[in-house]
C-alpha cells in the first residue's frame, strides 16, 4: 500500500501561533485526505485534495497538495485550543485507507 | 448530521471469548469499513464490505475475524477467539457510492480483553 510519513510527530504551539504539518510520500498518490481525532474521538474528515498542486482552504485552515502529488502540507493560523487533537494524512488505495502515523498538536493557551 | 452508531461503547471480555461488535452505517451508503486503534498507535485498516461481500481486507483480518450485514441495517464485526493483543478501539466507517472519498466514522468501541 502507499504509505505516507508525517512530521512532526508532535506540535506544541502556543495559541495564537500558526504551524503546519507536512506529510510525504515515496510514491506519487492518486490522492491525500486529511482527518482530525480529537484526544479520546473519532477520526473526523476535513479535506480531500485530488489534483496536482491543489490549495483549499477551511477557515483558518490551508490543505496543499504537491506538484508532483507526493507531499501535502496542513497549514493552522492562530491556533486555538480547539485546535487540539492528531491530524492524520490519508491515502486511499482501492478503498483501503492508509493512516499516517499523525501529527499531535497540544495548544497552549 | 447523519452519524454512524456503534454499540457498545465498551466491552470487557475474557481471552478466548467471542465478541460481537455492532455499527449502524449511514444510510444511503453503500461501503462500510472496520478499522482498529490499539491506544497510542495510528489507525489501522481491518476490512471493506460492498454489495454484502468483503471487497478488501488487510493481514490483520484473519480467520479470527468476519464481518456481517444480518439486515439493511446493521454492519457487525465478529471476533471468534480473542486474545489479548486484539484489545483495541474498534472503529466502524461508511462511505457513499463510489468507495472513495469521505469516511464517516462512527464513535467506536474500545475493547478490552482481559
Amino acid at each position: 500500500g502507499q504509505q505516507v510519513m508525517q512530521i512532526p510527530q508532535y506540535q506544541h504551539v502556543q495559541e495564537g501561533e500558526d504551524f503546519t504539518t507536512y506529510c510525504n510520500s515515496s510514491t506519487t498518490l492518486s490522492n491525500i485526505q486529511w482527518y482530525k481525532q480529537r484526544p479520546g474521538g473519532h477520526p473526523v474528515f476535513l479535506i480531500q485534495l485530488v489534483k496536482s498542486g491543489e490549495v483549499k482552504k477551511q477557515k483558518r485552515l490551508t490543505f496543499q497538495f504537491g506538484e508532483a502529488k507526493k507531499n501535502s502540507s496542513l497549514h493552522i493560523t492562530a491556533t486555538q485550543t480547539t485546535d487540539v487533537g492528531t491530524y492524520f494524512c490519508v491515502t486511499d488505495s482501492w478503498g483501503k485507507l492508509q493512516f499516517g502515523a499523525g501529527t499531535q498538536v497540544v495548544v497552549t493557551p | 448530521e447523519p452519524e454512524v452508531t456503534q454499540t457498545p461503547s465498551h466491552q470487557v471480555t475474557q481471552m478466548g471469548q467471542e465478541v460481537i461488535l455492532r455499527c449502524v452505517p449511514i444510510s444511503n451508503h453503500l461501503y462500510f469499513y472496520w478499522y482498529r486503534q490499539i491506544l497510542g498507535q495510528k489507525v489501522e485498516f481491518l476490512v471493506s464490505f460492498y454489495n454484502n461481500e468483503i471487497s478488501e481486507k488487510s493481514e490483520i483480518f484473519d480467520d479470527q475475524f468476519s464481518v456481517e450485514r444480518p439486515d439493511g441495517s446493521n454492519f457487525t464485526l465478529k471476533i471468534r477467539s480473542t486474545k489479548l493483543e486484539d484489545s483495541a478501539m474498534y472503529f466502524c466507517a461508511s462511505s457513499e457510492g463510489t468507495g472513495e472519498g469521505r469516511r464517516t466514522f462512527g464513535s467506536g468501541t474500545r475493547l478490552t480483553v482481559v
